[in-house]
């Protein structure tokens, strides 16, 4: 099946800081990707949608000048939590789509202290 | 808006136990059913894809129907084993293909 890689799987980093999170589609185009975050024990809440050459489009009470997304390439889209704090820690996942059929990277644990 | 609903929240049985898990939306305008596998601490496996004009998709021991009409899917597991211990999620995609809906996963326990 096809794959996508996100990096890092695990981030710890000091409060006031910005963590990248990278979602690359190895063996397939993708002009859309998906951001989630998975809160403990919750099923996973959609962020934003990435769209390669323009705009992130972000759900609703997702704040845009925090979570920084960036599409540049067909292959690669960057998550950037800027001055991340503790209630940022949680679990991130990104995704993308070939026709309807979704697939997820591995996640990225972010752990804010 | 698209609602999407797991039970059990967790279920604990036995090696080798047939076991079926339930999923159900409230708009049935979708396009398609996806069956997830989240193990702690990690990304998503995709177990099965349904599209909206099939009834069931089957892989080894799994067997994944969907019910459209109706608002519900099951995933149907047979003779578990301890290695299939994780959490399931099903999601759906509607007809405009730009978000899925996520329920909010049976986390499934198979004891030796």
């Amino acid at each position: 099946g096809a794959v996508v890689s996100q990096h890092p799987s695990r981030v710890i980093c000091k409060s006031g800081t910005s963590v990248k999170i990278e979602c690359r589609s190895l063996d397939f185009q993708a002009t859309t990707m998906f951001w989630y975050r998975q809160f403990p024990k919750q099923s996973l809440m959609l962020m934003a949608t990435s769209n390669e050459g323009s705009k992130a489009t972000y759900e609703q009470g997702v704040e845009k000048d925090k979570f920084l997304i960036n599409h540049a390439s067909l292959t690669l889209s960057t998550l950037t939590v800027t001055s991340a704090h503790p209630e940022d820690s949680s679990f991130y996942i990104c995704s993308a789509h070939i026709s309807t059929e979704a697939f997820f990277g591995q996640g990225t644990r972010l752990t804010v202290v | 808006k698209q609602e999407v609903t797991q039970i059990p929240a967790a279920l604990s049985v036995p090696e080798g136990e047939n076991l079926v898990l339930n999923c159900s939306f409230t708009d049935s305008a979708i396009y398609n059913l996806q069956w997830f596998r989240q193990d702690p601490g990690k990304g998503l496996t995709s177990l099965l894809l349904i599209q909206s004009s099939q009834r069931e998709q089957t892989s080894g021991r799994l067997n994944a129907s969907l019910d459209k009409s109706s608002g519900r899917s099951t995933l149907y597991i047979a003779a578990s084993q301890p290695g299939d211990s994780a959490t399931y999620l099903c999601a759906v995609i509607g007809s405009n293909f730009n978000k899925f809906y996520f329920g909010s996963g049976t986390k499934l326990n198979v004891k030796p």
